[in-house]
């Protein structure tokens, strides 16, 4: 079964303080990565797709890169706008449904 | 706005009532997901439909959840007998399925408070 891990859980910065976000995954051949925003009570916000390792792919400040085990969504100089939980989800091949980790909660202070 | 639409956004109902969900996917695309999302998690898998025939279904699924997507256009998750336990929020999502392109897009979710 896919299976995918978020850590850490939750985060906590400070404006213009860089960090990045994991993601481990474990599928039966990788069709795809992808990272998604959810803020409170809305549902995700597709942010990028990532299909083989050494991919990379940026939109603002958030930039993720992906390895054979593993995502990575790296957050340069962050707002407090870019408060949000952020999803990892993997897809397989031969397998139509995402799996989802539990997210990372981020919190950036002014 | 062209987005996936979902209806209701919230609704509370007694234990044991039935309730029924809908979703407008994004107008060209022919995939069509549902998940549940419960606090603190990631959504989970329930069900998805390719136009109007559903393919795969989830063991968390139970016989008092169905699915449909008349036309292969909106679809209706309805739920039986309502239980505590399905309190969450219900996500739709679709996709166009080209191959190998997977990405899908969300609704804004139901939210199921079951009292």
């Amino acid at each position: 079964e896919d299976q995918v891990t978020q850590s850490p859980e939750a985060l906590r910065l400070q404006e213009g303080e860089s960090s990045s976000l994991n993601c481990s995954y474990t599928v039966s051949g990788l069709r795809g990565l992808f990272w998604y925003r959810q803020d409170p009570g809305k549902g995700p916000e597709f942010l990028f797709t990532l299909y083989s390792a050494g991919e990379e792919k940026e939109k603002e400040r958030l930039k993720a890169t992906l390895t054979k085990k593993e995502s990575f969504l790296h957050i340069t100089a962050p707002k407090p706008e870019d408060s949000a939980t952020y999803l990892c989800a993997a897809s397989s091949r031969g397998n139509n449904r995402l799996a989802f980790g539990k997210g990372n909660q981020v919190v950036v202070i002014p | 706005d062209t987005g996936v639409s979902q209806d209701p956004r919230h609704k509370i109902t007694k234990r044991g009532q039935n309730v029924t969900f809908r979703c407008d996917p994004i107008s060209e695309h022919n995939r069509l997901y549902w998940y549940r999302q419960t606090l603190g998690q990631g959504p989970e898998f329930l069900t998805y439909f390719q136009n109007e025939a559903q393919l795969e279904k989830s063991r968390l699924l139970s016989d008092r959840f169905s699915a449909e997507r008349p036309k292969g256009s909106f679809s209706t998750l309805e739920i039986q007998r309502t239980e505590q336990g399905d309190s969450a929020m219900y996500l739709c999502a679709s996709s166009s399925w080209t191959g190998g392109n997977t990405e899908a897009f969300f609704g804004q979710g139901t939210r199921l408070t079951v009292v």
